[in-house]
């Protein structure tokens, strides 16, 4: 079956660093990839998105671009903030109504 | 737009009570939801599939009569913990599939459940 694999964590950074969390697919097709946010004791909150290959999603100087030759998703900030700190979720969606697949998550911690 | 509202937000209960968790999509209809289940540290673990009038489908490894799932409607789907066990305490979130005007996936606030 279809699965995501996101890169180990946790990740400290200090403020205005650049950020990279890798998240790589396996799937018999082309998934929608997801990339989503969750705050302590709060539930996930949609990043951005891309439905197909070579689309690049973004959202709040987030970036992620859909890899096929490569089958990932990376996300990607070029300076990130204090209020980033957050646990970060890659997720897949193998056809259109089936359901999301995600990756073991990443904790992202921002020193100032 | 495509908010589920869930609550409570945290409940405690003692062992053996039941605890009914709530879904509610404020403005639109939810024909599918999901159930996750979320430890610590971890990644969330999809429960059950819920489709308006019918019957939920489980995972494996999830009891059906532990975890009663009721979507009787488009705007609410519940999850209700039956004879809870301090085991069953745990972070549980829903979610509900979006169609318009952008296709996706909506998540509720979650709830701490803490059986002791």
């Amino acid at each position: 079956g279809d699965s995501v694999t996101q890169m180990e964590g946790p990740v400290t950074l200090s403020e205005e660093a650049f950020l990279t969390i890798n998240c790589t697919y396996t799937a018999t097709g082309y998934p929608s990839l997801f990339w989503y946010v969750q705050y302590p004791g709060e539930g996930l909150q949609l990043l951005l998105k891309a439905t197909k290959a070579d689309d690049k999603g973004s959202n709040k100087g987030f970036e992620a671009t859909y890899r096929k030759e490569t089958t990932s998703f990376h996300l990607e900030k070029g300076s990130v903030q204090v209020s980033d700190s957050a646990v970060y979720f890659c997720a897949g969606e193998e056809t259109s109504g089936s359901r999301l697949t995600f990756g073991e998550g990443t904790q992202l911690t921002v020193n100032p | 737009g495509a908010v589920v509202s869930q609550h409570p937000s945290w409940v405690i209960c003692k062992s053996g009570t039941s605890v009914k968790i709530e879904c509610r999509s404020l403005d639109f209809q939810a024909t599918t939801m999901f159930w996750y289940r979320q430890f610590p540290k971890q990644s969330l673990m999809l429960m059950a599939t819920s489709n308006e009038g019918s019957k939920a489908t489980y995972e494996q490894g999830v009891e059906k009569d532990k975890f009663l799932i009721n979507h009787a409607s488009l705007t609410l789907s519940t999850l209700t913990v039956t004879s809870a066990h301090p085991e069953d305490s745990s972070f549980y979130i829903c979610s509900a599939r979006v169609l318009v005007p952008n296709y996706g996936y909506t998540f509720g606030s979650g709830t701490r459940l803490t059986v002791v």
